[in-house]
């Protein structure tokens, strides 16, 4: 499975638009890009994936490069409860199972 | 509210113990996923089921196993218990096993256990 990179923390201010990016540069052609969040040691919670056409969704953006090698979560208006570990995950369409593998995540504060 | 229930909330116990979770999925859900939540791991894929059968195995320890049962829901029993175990233990559910491009997994509020 494709490995992915992401920042270790960001801020961002309450009302503004939080902008989460992930470098996912070995992705193959048929793996997707999804999006977890996990609110402080809550179950992770599904946000988006997508392909390689942008997504939107109620809660987020996603934004897929044209090489899809990297991708950008937007949260457009973020609040105090969009603080979490955001978590950019690489999955294969096709395989034994689906599983999904987390790395380290962004950990987001928004801040008032 | 995700629709997945894990019993127990809290689990306290000694080194050498045995102890089993219990996960319930989302009605409809025929996969079962179990993950480990530790401060020096982060969070990684245990096991998952599919209609009763293993599908997959992740980094799981000789020590754990799991089943699903015909009503689908699942338990992971942790044997020999090391400090070491002391964990978040998160079930989650999905509709698919495999090759689906749609995998949504729901989590549970997991299991916090402690090995004193």
């Amino acid at each position: 499975d494709a490995k992915t990179t992401q920042p270790t923390s960001m801020d961002c201010a309450e009302g503004r638009a939080a902008n989460l990016p992930c470098n996912h540069s070995t992705i193959s052609g048929n793996e997707y890009v999804y999006w977890y969040r996990q609110i402080h040691s809550q179950g992770p919670q599904y946000i988006i994936h997508g392909l390689k056409n942008n997504e939107t969704n109620e809660m987020a953006s996603l934004i897929i490069t044209e090489d899809r090698k990297s991708s950008t979560l937007i949260l457009p208006h973020a609040t105090l409860r969009d603080t979490a570990v955001y978590y950019c995950i690489v999955s294969p369409s096709k395989n034994a199972g689906n599983m999904l593998t987390f790395g380290g995540g962004t950990r987001l504060m928004v801040k008032p | 509210d995700s629709g997945v229930t894990q019993t127990p909330k809290h689990l306290i116990t000694a080194t050498g113990q045995r102890v089993t979770l219990r996960c319930s999925p989302r009605s409809g859900d025929l996969s079962v996923y179990w993950y480990q939540q530790s401060l020096d791991q982060g969070l990684q894929f245990l096991i998952q089921y599919y209609n009763g059968e293993e599908r997959a195995k992740g980094n799981i320890l000789e020590r754990f196993s799991a089943q699903q049962f015909p009503d689908l829901h699942s338990e992971l029993n942790l044997s020999s218990l090391e400090l070491g175990d002391s964990a978040l233990y998160f079930c989650a559910s999905s509709v698919f096993g495999s090759g689906s491009s749609y995998n949504e997994q729901f989590f549970g509020p997991g299991t916090r256990l402690t090995v004193l």
